[in-house]
């Protein structure tokens, strides 16, 4: 069965800093999909990023970038300039390539930016 | 009504009480979700629903019964409930299969509280 695991429960980083989020995952497949998500306090949950595997080249969107490590299993959230809307939960999640398989997420990482 | 939509958005009830969370989703989605997220736990997937076909189902006490009367629309009905299941309940809609980028929508979630 596939995890994904995040070990750091709680961040923070200064204003107009960048933050890493770490996450690794396990899996036997050779082509899946791998996600981040945010969750504000009390809103919605929100796709932030989304990366391939069968893609060697890193996704970013904006502010937001990945490090995707694929032999390793390593999937880094990068937030470049960190700004006080980013305070919020994040969840790595990983799913098939297809099938009806649902996300698998990790469990989190809270991240404060202080201003 | 964009995206996700669930009703209520905040709930509290006794433990003899039957209620009913609904959620509809505006995005022509093929299959839908139930999660539960407490405050100290991950995410807990629930039950999946594919062309309104249940294929998954994670073990959940039978006092929560979900229904799928069509593709756009899921149910939660509760009964007997305990205390322990006051949490964040979300629903969820992805398209599966060709385009659908297995990317995963969420609605802003049902505040559950179990007096």
């Amino acid at each position: 069965a596939q995890t994904v695991t995040q070990s750091q429960p709680e961040m923070s980083v200064q204003e107009a800093e960048t933050v890493t989020l770490s996450c690794t995952y396990d899996t036997s497949e050779s082509d899946y999909y791998l996600f981040w998500y945010k969750q504000p306090p009390s809103r919605q949950m929100i796709l932030v990023i989304r990366q391939e595997a069968y893609k060697q080249q890193n996704a970013t969107e904006n502010r937001f970038s990945v490090n995707f490590q694929k032999a390793a299993k390593s999937f880094s959230l990068k937030i470049s300039d960190s700004q006080l809307g980013d305070a919020a939960m994040y969840f790595c999640a990983y799913r098939t390539i297809s099938g009806n398989t649902p996300l698998v997420f990790g469990k989190g990482t809270r991240l404060s930016v202080i201003a | 009504e964009t995206g996700v939509t669930q009703t209520p958005r905040h709930l509290v009830m006794g433990m003899t009480n039957k209620k009913s969370l609904k959620c509809e989703q505006h995005l022509g989605h093929n299959a839908m979700y139930w999660y539960k997220q407490s405050a100290k736990k991950p995410l807990e997937l629930m039950f999946v629903y594919n062309f309104k076909e249940q294929t998954e189902n994670n073990s959940v006490p039978s006092r929560f019964s979900p229904e799928c009367p069509n593709s756009s629309h899921l149910f939660l009905h509760l009964h007997t409930l305990q205390p322990e299941d006051s949490a964040l309940y979300l629903c969820a809609s992805s398209q599966d299969g060709k385009g659908g980028g297995r990317i995963v929508f969420f609605g802003p979630g049902t505040r559950l509280t179990v007096l």
